[in-house]
Formats: structure tokens, C-alpha cells, sequence
């Protein structure tokens, strides 16, 4: 089946830094990833959808310039967090579509904590 | 925009029962997913229906796409420990989207 990975699993981080999260599909190619936010007791929340080789397309609401999100290859997505702060402590996942009726394969989560 | 609306929200039962959960929208959906998600892991997905009527088995896991292409249901026969989890269903807006909206999930417990 298809395999997403994201690295790191867990980050914790001070207030004002920046984070990298990498997302990777391992043995397809994705054209099209996604990344979502998830809080505690809830369900997912799409942030934006990444375009290999283009600008990423932002959901309603979502900072473009404090989540930056990069898609440079097939294989990989990474969502940079810009000047952390406690309140963008989540749950962050990304997932890849592969071809057929929408079907998206979901990567394990980050796990982000600014302190 | 097109909503995904779930029931039960929550659901605690003992093994061994049987279980439904529903995914109910007003708009056609072109497929339906049903995904499970457990505590600080990313959703995997359990199935795909795109055909309206279409019924899919997943050992004791059942799932239905309505006629219509506007519900679906998940159904678990004699429900196990390691059932337990957060079950979503999501589908494609349409309109050529590649976007995925969820519902808003049925958390599962099942006691032993």
C-alpha cells in the first residue's frame, strides 16, 4: 500500500522559533499533498494543499506567511512554522492523493509543542 | 459547501456487540473513505466506496455507500477491544477538487 511518512514524530520548541515538519510519500509519487490540523478530540482540519513544482493554495483563515509550505520534489511536502507560538501547538499531519476517487494516504502526525 | 455529518459522535460498548455508524450529507458525494485513527497517530484508511448501493466486507467490518451517493455506513459485528478508535469518513467536495472534507468523527470505545 502507500506509505507517508513525516519526520520529526514529536518536536517541542521555545516561543519565536521555527519548525520544519517533512512529509514524505516512500514508495509512490505524489503531485498533490496535503497538510491538516487536528486538536485534541477533534477531527481534521486542512490547512492547505501542496502542488509539486507550484505555490500552495491555502484553506480560508490559514496564515500563508506563518505556515510555509514547500513542495519541491514528488516525494516530499515540508510545512515550515514560522515564529512559533504556544497557541500553534497541534496535532500536524499531511497526507498524499494517489490516482483514483480522491483517496489520500495519511502520514503519522507531528506531534508540535511551543513552549 | 458540502458537510459530512456523523452519529454517533460517541460510542461505548461492550465486546462482542454490534455496531453502526453513520455518514449522512445532503450533497452527492463521487466516493466516500472511511478512515480509523487511534490516539496520537495519523488516520489510516479502511475503504473506498464509489459505486451507489455498493456494499465492501472488511473481515468484520461492513461498509455501504447509499444509493444515492449521499450517506454511508459502518457496521461491526461482535466489536473487539482493538476496534476501539476514532472512525471518520471524508469524501471529495466535487467540482474537480482534490480536497478531502471529513466529518467530524465517532469516537469508539470498546470495553473488554
Amino acid at each position: 500500500g502507500a506509505v507517508v511518512s513525516q519526520h520529526p514524530s514529536w518536536v517541542i520548541c521555545k516561543s519565536g522559533t521555527s519548525v520544519k515538519i517533512e512529509c514524505r510519500s516512500l514508495d509512490f509519487q505524489a503531485t498533490t499533498m496535503f497538510w491538516y490540523r487536528q486538536f485534541p478530540k477533534q477531527s481534521l482540519m486542512l490547512m492547505a494543499t501542496s502542488n509539486e513544482g507550484s505555490k500552495a493554495t491555502y484553506e480560508q483563515g490559514v496564515e500563508k506567511d506563518k505556515f510555509l509550505i514547500n513542495h519541491a520534489s514528488l516525494t516530499l511536502s515540508t510545512l515550515t512554522v514560522t515564529s512559533a507560538h504556544p497557541e500553534d501547538s497541534s496535532f500536524y499531519i499531511c497526507s498524499a492523493r494517489v490516482q483514483g476517487p480522491g483517496t489520500q494516504y495519511f502520514g503519522p502526525g507531528t506531534r508540535l509543542t511551543v513552549l | 459547501t458540502q458537510l459530512l455529518e456523523q452519529s454517533p459522535q460517541f460510542l461505548s460498548i461492550q465486546e462482542g456487540e454490534n455496531l453502526t455508524v453513520y455518514c449522512n450529507s445532503s450533497s452527492v458525494f463521487s466516493s466516500l473513505q472511511w478512515y480509523r485513527q487511534e490516539p496520537g497517530e495519523g488516520p489510516v484508511l479502511l475503504v473506498t466506496v464509489v459505486t451507489g448501493g455498493e456494499v465492501k466486507k472488511l473481515k468484520r467490518l461492513t461498509f455501504q455507500f447509499g444509493d444515492a451517493r449521499k450517506d454511508s455506513s459502518l457496521h461491526i459485528t461482535a466489536a473487539q477491544p482493538g476496534d476501539t478508535g476514532l472512525y471518520l469518513c471524508a469524501g471529495p467536495p466535487g467540482g474537480g477538487s482534490e480536497k478531502l472534507v471529513f466529518g467530524k468523527g465517532t469516537k469508539l470505545t470498546v470495553n473488554p
